[in-house]
């Protein structure tokens, strides 16, 4: 079964700081990955996906993401992390041909001055 | 061009109890999607329409769920009897199309408590 894995529930970075965050899935297939980010009071917005090509892809707010197949991870990163940032973040899987999207548990984002 | 609206953001109902969520998807999008989070875990599928028939409701957790797109816009959800496990966040989402090509574009979610 299709599942994805957000290893750390929550995560502490200073403001400025360099931030990455895991994500690691299972699909028998090649996956379609997301990720996307929930402000306080905000729906999921859409940051970043990967469906084939460059394994490196960047995102809306400097983000960018890396696919890693053998290590079936798909992580998330920031090189330096503004006060803005904070907030969850979701990794998804969809399905080729599909519609549904399996989501992790979410990242929470704590950014400290 | 307004985003995915969901009514009420917040609802507090005794266990029991009839509740009704909305949803209004972005003009145009076909698709529409139903998804919840429970405690604080990971956002489930619950069911996909496009216009007024059901795709897909593998995700509904019983009988106790009753989702509508009458005339293939707004869509309810309905959860009678509420129980206490229902709780979370219940988000709805629209796209043009169907499959992980088209965006799917998130409403706010309605948290609901039951009690």
């Amino acid at each position: 079964a299709q599942s994805v894995t957000q290893p750390d529930i929550h995560i502490t970075v200073s403001e400025g700081a360099s931030l990455e965050l895991r994500c690691n899935y299972s699909y028998g297939a090649t996956p379609y990955l997301f990720w996307y980010v929930q402000s306080p009071g905000q729906g999921l917005q859409l940051l970043l996906k990967y469906f084939s090509g460059d394994t490196l892809v960047q995102g809306i707010k400097g983000f960018e993401a890396e696919f890693k197949r053998s290590q079936s991870s798909f992580n998330l990163r920031k090189p330096s992390v503004h006060w803005s940032d904070a907030a969850e973040y979701f990794c998804a899987v969809g399905q080729a041909g599909g519609f549904k999207t399996i989501f992790g548990a979410g990242t929470r984002l704590f950014v400290k001055a | 061009e307004a985003g995915v609206t969901q009514f009420p953001s917040h609802s507090v109902i005794e266990k029991g109890q009839t509740v009704t969520l909305r949803c209004d998807p972005i003009s145009g999008h076909d698709n529409l999607y139903w998804y919840r989070r429970v405690m604080g875990k990971e956002i489930k599928f619950l069911l996909h329409f496009v216009k007024e028939s059901k795709q897909d409701e593998s995700g509904m957790p019983n009988n106790r769920f009753l989702a509508e797109r009458t005339g293939g816009t707004y869509s309810t959800l309905k959860v009678q009897p509420a129980e206490l496990e229902d709780s979370g966040v219940y988000f709805c989402a629209s796209s043009q199309g169907t499959g992980p090509f088209y965006e799917q574009y998130f409403g706010p979610g309605t948290r609901l408590t039951v009690t």
